[in-house]
């Protein structure tokens, strides 16, 4: 069965620092892997989608992704971090076109 | 306009009483869900449709039902609403081709 485990459930950081939030998987197939944010007070928009092809997936904002398939990751990151990133941001995994299995998520907190 | 949007944004009620919760989308899809989001949980499917006919449990479906009565819409009932079901609650659609899925705003529920 699928899991997903991010490590952090909060990640406080500095404006303009950088940041990564981690994401493993496991599966015993191929996956599909996302990334989502929600604001405050609001539903969840896609921040960036691993589906096939280069490993480095570059999403909305700034952010950006990696797929390591040795180490079944997909750790998000961005160089320079601003206030308006604070959000609860989730990892999900999907076996193809189907339903989405999502980690618990992670409250990214920038302090000025 | 929102391309899937849920009825009522935000409900109280009390132990016992059933209730509806309804979810439209204007995206031709033919794949919706619902989900809650407790804190600390992450997202947690409840039902899935993927076309009219079509009706799954998802990993949490005690206590709740589902009806899909159009392509565009899809309900979710509580027949005899408890405090756990406290949750905010979130409708999603895909289409068969990609695996994204969107998200509506959400249904704040507070049983009491």
């Amino acid at each position: 069965a699928q899991s997903v485990t991010q490590l952090d459930s909060q990640v406080p950081v500095f404006e303009e620092a950088p940041v990564e939030l981690r994401c493993n998987y496991s599966s015993s197939v191929s996956v599909y892997l996302f990334w989502y944010v929600q604001y405050p007070n609001q539903g969840l928009q896609l921040l960036l989608k691993y589906l096939s092809g280069s490993t480095l997936v570059k999403g909305i904002n700034g952010f950006e992704a990696e797929f390591n398939k040795s180490q079944t990751s997909f750790h998000l990151r961005k160089p320079s971090v601003h206030i308006s990133d604070t959000a609860e941001y989730f990892c999900a995994v999907s076996e193809g076109t189907d339903k989405l299995i999502f980690g618990t998520g992670t409250r990214l907190q920038v302090f000025p | 306009d929102a391309d899937v949007t849920q009825t009522p944004r935000n409900r109280i009620t009390k132990t016992g009483k059933r209730i509806m919760l309804e979810c439209s989308q204007t995206k031709g899809h033919d794949r919706m869900y619902w989900y809650r989001q407790d804190p600390g949980l992450g997202l947690r499917l409840i039902y899935y449709s993927f076309d009219v006919k079509d009706i799954n449990k998802g990993e949490i479906s005690d206590g709740y039902s589902v009806s899909r009565q159009a392509q565009a819409k899809f309900s979710l009932s509580l027949e005899s609403a408890i405090p756990n079901q406290t949750a905010l609650y979130f409708c999603a659609t895909s289409d068969s081709v990609r695996a994204q899925q969107f998200f509506g705003p959400g249904t704040r529920l507070t049983v009491l």
